[in-house]
């Protein structure tokens, strides 16, 4: 089955750098990837998403880069504010009506 | 975005008793529910898979006769957690899929067995 890999497991920047966030996947069938911000205690939030047919997406300060060769995608946020602090997770599936198998999360703290 | 909601949001219970989570798709119809485990400082772990009208697939590990799942209709999905041990107490959380391909989740239950 899908294994997804994620790095860092925690990211400390300060407000205004960018951050990185970087994540690997294992099935060549996968199509989907969304990355999602969860907030303690509350439901992961869709930030962005890709798809296998799309290199890069971008959305004001957010964007995801796919290599479908090397299996592995990317989260980059720039200009990073202090309520970007939160724990971030790629994710992967088989599209359509596929199960979503996650990375295991980057803690990202932004310092004032 | 579509709305899902998941009830209770916090639940004590006692070990050795059952508890029920709801998790209801408001404005559109689901025909996958997903099921999701997530221990403190932890990724979501895949649980089990459901499809209205059908037995839910499980994944490896996870015990299909603790952990009872029920579709019945194409806006509610059951989990049932059976003799609930302290082991049990994690967030659980649920996602509805409609025809796209976006997943929404519901707000979670905090799940605490004493």
């Amino acid at each position: 089955g899908e294994n997804v890999e994620q790095h860092p497991s925690t990211l400390s920047v300060q407000e205004g750098d960018s951050a990185v966030i970087k994540c690997t996947y294992s099935d060549s069938a996968s199509n989907y990837f969304p990355w999602y911000k969860q907030e303690l205690g509350k439901r992961p939030q869709l930030i962005i998403d890709i798809r296998s047919n799309v290199g890069e997406k971008k959305d004001q300060r957010i964007a995801v880069t796919l290599n479908k060769t090397a299996k592995h995608f990317s989260l980059h946020i720039t200009e990073t504010q202090p309520e970007d602090s939160a724990v971030y997770f790629c994710a992967a599936s088989e599209g359509q009506g596929g199960k979503l198998i996650f990375g295991q999360g980057t803690e990202l703290s932004v310092k004032p | 975005g579509a709305v899902v909601s998941q009830h209770p949001s916090r639940v004590i219970c006692k070990s050795g008793t059952s508890v029920k989570i709801e998790c209801r798709s408001l404005d559109f119809q689901a025909t996958t529910m997903f099921w999701y485990r997530q221990f403190p400082k932890q990724s979501l772990m895949l649980m089990a898979t459901s499809n209205e009208g059908s037995k839910a697939t499980y994944e490896q590990g996870v015990e299909k006769d603790k952990f009872l799942i029920n579709h019945a209709s194409l806006t509610l999905s059951t989990l049932t957690v059976t003799s609930a041990h302290p082991e049990d107490s994690s967030f659980y959380i649920c996602s509805a899929l409609g025809v796209s391909t976006e997943a929404f989740f519901g707000q979670g239950t905090r799940l605490t067995v004493v």
